[in-house]
């Protein structure tokens, strides 16, 4: 049983192109985020949400659109991709809004690895 | 932004050894520490946390230290194994703030 599972796990795309990563988890955890870490292995937070609701948008371009149908979801839309957006992405959840008093401890699905030729 | 130009530490250890990870943050409000492990083709995964008002706290294995005169934490693993080998991160916290932020990364190599 996977708690938190993002899909593709690998996608190899052209630039200009749209793509979408999906993630999903199955802890009963009504926060969610995407991280995205690049090639040297610096982990940056991009967007969460708590019960659909966006908490954080890490001053993230707008190309990137997340979407919450509901709280054990949230997908990631990507419009006219670029190099840079080439990187691993992942998915995380948590009980509660991240940070004391509520938790640290993040849930993080295995990443899939977006490479944009 | 970027980790452009930044360099991953490597910590080369021997089995058996102890290890000890450290970690530097700039910023006054951080009060809440978090250290991360992640393996290879993995996502990371939550090792023990730390609030600002304690200076140690144990877990199997695991300790961690808290400086906030010097703003400095460590992870030490004691009797260090193969399956350490993975790269570990602290991760802090502001009050406040509803976001966990993830510093630049150490890579434990385990010496067999």
């Amino acid at each position: 049983d996977t708690a938190v599972s993002q899909t593709p796990k690998y996608l190899v795309t052209q630039m200009g192109n749209d793509k979408s990563i999906k993630c999903e988890q199955n802890l009963g955890h009504d926060t969610m985020y995407w991280y995205k870490q690049d090639s040297k292995k610096f982990l940056k937070i991009m967007f969460s949400y708590n019960n659909k609701e966006l908490i954080i948008n890490e001053t993230v371009p707008n190309r990137f659109s997340p979407k919450s149908p509901d709280k054990a979801h949230l997908n990631l839309h990507i419009n006219s991709l670029e190099l840079g957006d080439s990187a691993v992405y992942f998915c995380a959840s948590s009980h509660g809004l991240a940070g004391f008093p509520n938790t640290g401890e993040l849930f993080f699905g295995e990443g899939s690895r977006l490479t944009v030729l | 932004g970027e980790s452009v130009g930044l360099h991953l530490p490597t910590l080369s250890v021997q089995e058996g050894d102890n290890s000890i990870i450290n970690c530097a943050y700039s910023n006054s409000a951080s009060d809440y520490f978090i250290w991360y492990k992640q393996e290879s083709g993995k996502g990371p995964q939550f090792i023990i946390d730390i609030r600002s008002n304690m200076d140690k706290r144990q877990g199997q294995r695991v300790t961690v230290l808290l400086n906030k005169t010097v703003k400095h934490l460590s992870l030490q693993i004691a009797a260090t194994q193969p399956g350490d080998s993975a790269v570990y991160f602290c991760a802090e916290n502001i009050r406040g703030y509803q976001k966990v932020t993830f510093g630049i990364g150490t890579k434990l190599q385990v010496i067999p």
